[in-house]
């Protein structure tokens, strides 16, 4: 298994330009999450989605959008970048719901906007 | 999800035992313990979890106090590749999504 992948890893954007970070798994997980990390903090939660068709809104959702279309697949969506998006972008997976399982995660996209 | 504190920052030399702590006097009794590290520019990797026994596996030891208040991770011979910042996150057993709360966590520094 390739486990979680993302795509790019790295983007340089423009304020108000569009880009899409793409996610894929293929360990079969229902559970798929979006975090961001700024600079010396943790990670804090964009999205998740507990399956296909269903996501739902994390700590930092504001200015972001995602879908789970198929199981594999979560891209998530930024539509008019601003400078407070930079950071880097992990994505995540996991198979069951609840504590007792862990989450795997992406190696990143780093964003840089100006 | 119940709060944990860490200390910002520990040093250990290389091929001694790494013991980080974690404070998290507000977990409730369907929460577990789960230990994830990340290494530089790297995704986060788990590392192990437990719920009130103590738990080990190939990359570390977990001790959970008996009151569940703290716990201590153990890596047993540290090397430099251990060179990472170490979350300690406390993380409800049942529910639909399982997000996991990230803080600042511990950067270990391991040296020569």
């Amino acid at each position: 298994n390739a486990g979680v992948t993302q795509t790019p890893k790295f983007r340089i954007l423009k304020i108000g330009q569009s880009m899409t970070l793409q996610c894929t798994q293929d360990m079969n997980h229902n559970y798929m999450y979006w975090y961001r990390q700024d600079p010396g903090m943790g990670l804090k939660l964009i999205y998740y989605s507990v399956g296909a068709g269903i996501t739902d809104k994390g700590e930092v959702p504001n200015g972001y959008n995602v879908s789970r279309s198929t199981t594999e697949d979560f891209p998530l969506r930024l539509e008019l970048a601003a400078p407070s998006q930079t950071s880097v972008y992990f994505c995540a997976s996991k198979r069951l719901a609840g504590g007792d399982n862990e989450q795997f995660f992406g190696p990143g996209t780093r964003l840089t906007v100006l | 999800d119940a709060k944990t504190t860490q200390p910002p920052s520990m040093d250990c030399a290389e091929g001694r035992a790494a013991n980080l702590p974690c404070n998290h006097s507000t977990i409730s009794g369907n929460e577990y313990v789960y230990w994830y590290r990340q290494i530089h520019s790297q995704g986060p990797q788990y590392i192990i979890h437990g719920l009130k026994n103590n738990e080990t596996n190939e990359m570390a030891s977990l001790i959970i106090t008996e009151d569940r208040k703290s716990s201590t991770l153990i890596l047993p011979h540290a090397t430099l590749r251990d060179t990472a910042v170490y979350y300690c996150i406390v993380r409800v057993r049942g529910g639909t999504a399982s997000k996991l709360t990230f803080g600042t966590g511990t950067r270990l520094q391991v040296t020569l």
